[in-house]
């Protein structure tokens, strides 16, 4: 079956750092998001990308967060200027749309992101 | 605003038995799709089963199944015959149709009992 990839599997910064975690979608799929996961708490939603721009964001995704497509195939989160509380597990995920067969979302496995 | 409610923090059963995990959501729309998540220790997110909200019948994927009541805007997973490798953080989610975000429910720790 088709993956979703994303890397590295673990990203440790320094507060005030800027990191960016890279996701490579699935290459049919429209629709691009970023969820994260505070250890121990329930899957947040962070932003959801559709034709090379945002389509919908939480209040989670505040100034220091952005998205890019750069080509035709990755999609990436950058924190601008990391803080303690952006320690989480990142998840990408991308779904294709139209299709009610295939109206779900596939994850990838995480970038774990510990900032110190 | 979507919420997705479990209200069972932990669940335990015995190898072989049978377990229900609890969900209830709360939203305005008619037409939505409705997913359960498991998440082990890897915390990889895997898909167990969903559920098309415009349809009557109960989603059932091998040992897992739902029952899901639409007019309650309940939606249960159901374990048959459950194994020691079903042990896992498991996820209740609910997403409109058409593509958006999907909310998700604070989980449910299920443990398995040899």
């Amino acid at each position: 079956e088709p993956e979703v990839t994303q890397t590295p599997s673990h990203q440790v910064t320094q507060m005030g750092q800027e990191v960016i975690l890279r996701c490579v979608p699935i290459s049919n799929h429209l629709y691009f998001y970023w969820y994260r996961q505070i250890l121990g708490q329930k899957v947040e939603f962070l932003v959801s990308f559709y034709n090379n721009e945002i389509s919908e964001k939480s209040e989670i995704f505040d100034d220091q967060f952005s998205v890019e497509r750069p080509d035709g195939s990755n999609f990436t989160l950058k924190i601008r200027s990391t803080k303690l509380e952006d320690s989480a597990m990142y998840f990408c995920a991308s779904s294709e749309v139209g299709s009610s067969a295939n109206e779900k979302l596939f994850f990838g496995s995480g970038t774990q992101l510990s900032v110190l | 605003a979507q919420t997705v409610t479990q209200s069972q923090p932990e669940m335990s059963v015995q190898e072989a038995e049978t377990v229900t995990l609890s969900c209830t959501y709360d939203t305005s729309e008619s037409d939505y799709y409705l997913f359960w998540y498991k998440q082990p220790p890897s915390r990889q997110m895997i898909l167990v089963i969903r559920q098309e909200a415009y349809k009557q019948q109960n989603a059932t994927e091998n040992r897992f199944s739902v029952n899901f009541q639409k007019a309650a805007k309940s939606f249960s997973l159901k374990i048959s015959d459950s194994q020691l490798g079903d042990a896992a953080m498991y996820f209740c989610a609910y997403r409109r149709a058409g593509a958006g975000k999907s909310t998700f429910g604070d989980g449910t720790t299920l443990t398995v009992k040899p």
